[in-house]
């Protein structure tokens, strides 16, 4: 079993829309949540951290469910500009391990 | 401030050819990471240093890929001999401190291609 799974997609919603990815993780030992974003050819970059309390950026929502080891984003009002893969991230000792990524295309 | 960079953007070689990636880090980050991105997967790390010291090299196949970070700040990768397998993006980044929640920041990547 992968240590961080994710749905790959791809997500096709129109502009507007909300849409949420989950991402399941095993080793309950960690410690550290994140996602990142990655555009086509191009590298990851951070878009936001995860905490248990929940955390919101604009018009991002990042949930973390210790007990139930998953953790999810909630994106409202996409944009084109959203259309991504977004990576799902758990930190290990000194470490970070992806999930192999969720696509989301964002259509006018 | 500048990002890390990484050369050269694409290589394509044969099999069995060798290969070397280079990275220069954000200025003044003490730890480094090499990772492998196989197209549809995410990135895994191949090799993580701390100044010039490695912190954990456990997923890196030593029998062809070695690393290095003689001065601490720029460092190189190489493939020696390629196979098929290795196609994939290599990329690097950087971060201020070694601990998980520390930000990393990435490079462009270089984009292996093995015929």
């Amino acid at each position: 079993r992968k240590e961080v799974e994710q749905d790959p997609g791809p997500f096709n919603v129109p502009e507007g829309a909300t849409v949420a990815f989950n991402c399941t993780y095993s080793n309950s030992a960690s410690q550290s949540f994140f996602w990142y974003r990655q555009d086509c050819r191009k590298e990851p970059k951070l878009l936001m951290s995860v905490y248990s309390s929940g955390n919101e950026d604009g018009r991002f929502t990042a949930q973390l469910n210790r007990a139930s080891q998953y953790i999810s984003l909630l994106i409202r009002d996409s944009k084109l500009s959203d259309s991504a893969t977004y990576l799902c991230v758990k930190g290990g000792y000194n470490k970070l391990i992806f999930g192999a990524g969720t696509r989301l295309a964002v259509h006018p | 401030e500048a990002g890390v960079a990484q050369s050269p953007r694409y290589k394509i070689i044969e099999k069995r050819q060798s290969v070397a990636f280079w990275c220069n880090p954000i200025s003044g980050h003490a730890t480094l990471y090499w990772y492998q991105q196989i197209l549809g997967q995410g990135p895994k790390l191949l090799i993580q240093f701390q100044n010039n010291g490695v912190v954990d090299d456990s997923q890196l196949p030593k029998d062809r890929f070695s690393a290095e970070r003689l001065k601490g700040v720029d460092s190189t990768l190489k493939i020696q001999p390629a196979k098929l397998e290795d196609s994939a993006v290599y990329l690097c980044a950087s971060s201020s401190g070694t601990g998980s929640y520390q930000p990393q920041h990435f490079g462009d990547g270089t984009r292996l291609s093995i015929l």
